[in-house]
């Protein structure tokens, strides 16, 4: 029952590289997302997709590129990390459509960009 | 306007009492709603669904407003392990986004 698995779970990068933050869902969910959380705030949808094939812009996009690889794999990818993408990093799945279909998480990834 | 909006608390209440949240929407196509748990640090987990007729799960009742767009949260009989920030989602199945509240902090004290 692994649900949403995330990789890494921590990571340090220096200002300028990249790199890809990994997530798969085991759920046969349609759709999944990525959130990014900042200390005493609320969660930010930085990219989501609705169904394979489809990538859509959330709250918070610049910065950032994603990749839905296959129905499973959602990937987020940062090309030049910078300081002020320091945060914690959640991957979601969810059902598409239909009512009362929640947003299962996963444990996230903590990334610090110095 | 924020589509979904909490009280940021902290609520502190004592063991055994009970505490009610409230949450506010803007979106009256909104079609789904939850309540979602988060420790510090740590990824939100599912605390339960929140039906059109009103739900309870053992000490945890959910409620809907439509008419006045607010879903409320009732905890009683907290417990230490209680202590968390609560977050409020509410979901346009249509368009598959949910929208998350900032989360309300509550903390039980012995």
């Amino acid at each position: 029952n692994a649900g949403v698995t995330q990789t890494p779970k921590f990571q340090v990068l220096k200002t300028g590289q990249s790199m890809t933050l990994q997530c798969a869902q085991d759920m046969n969910h349609n759709s999944m997302y990525w959130y990014r959380q900042d200390p005493g705030m609320g969660l930010r949808l930085i990219y989501y997709s609705a169904s394979e094939g489809t990538t859509d812009k959330g709250e918070v996009p610049n910065g950032y590129n994603v990749s839905r690889l296959n129905k499973r794999e959602f990937s987020l990818r940062l090309e030049s990390a910078a300081p002020s993408q320091t945060s914690v990093y959640f991957c979601a799945s969810s059902e598409f459509g239909g009512s009362n279909q929640p947003q299962h998480f996963g444990d996230g990834t903590r990334l610090s960009i110095l | 306007r924020k589509e979904v909006e909490q009280d940021p608390g902290p609520f502190n209440v004592p063991e055994g009492a009970t505490v009610a949240f409230n949450c506010t929407y803007s979106n009256s196509a909104s079609q789904s709603f939850f309540w979602y748990r988060q420790d510090c640090r740590k990824e939100p987990k599912l605390l339960m669904s929140v039906y059109s007729s009103g739900n309870e799960d053992g000490r945890f009742t959910a409620q809907l407003n439509r008419a006045s767009q607010y879903i409320s949260l009732l905890i009683r009989d907290s417990k230490l392990s209680d202590s968390a920030t609560y977050l409020c989602v509410v979901n346009l199945y249509n368009f598959n986004k949910f929208y998350f509240g900032s989360g309300t902090k509550l903390n039980v004290k012995p």
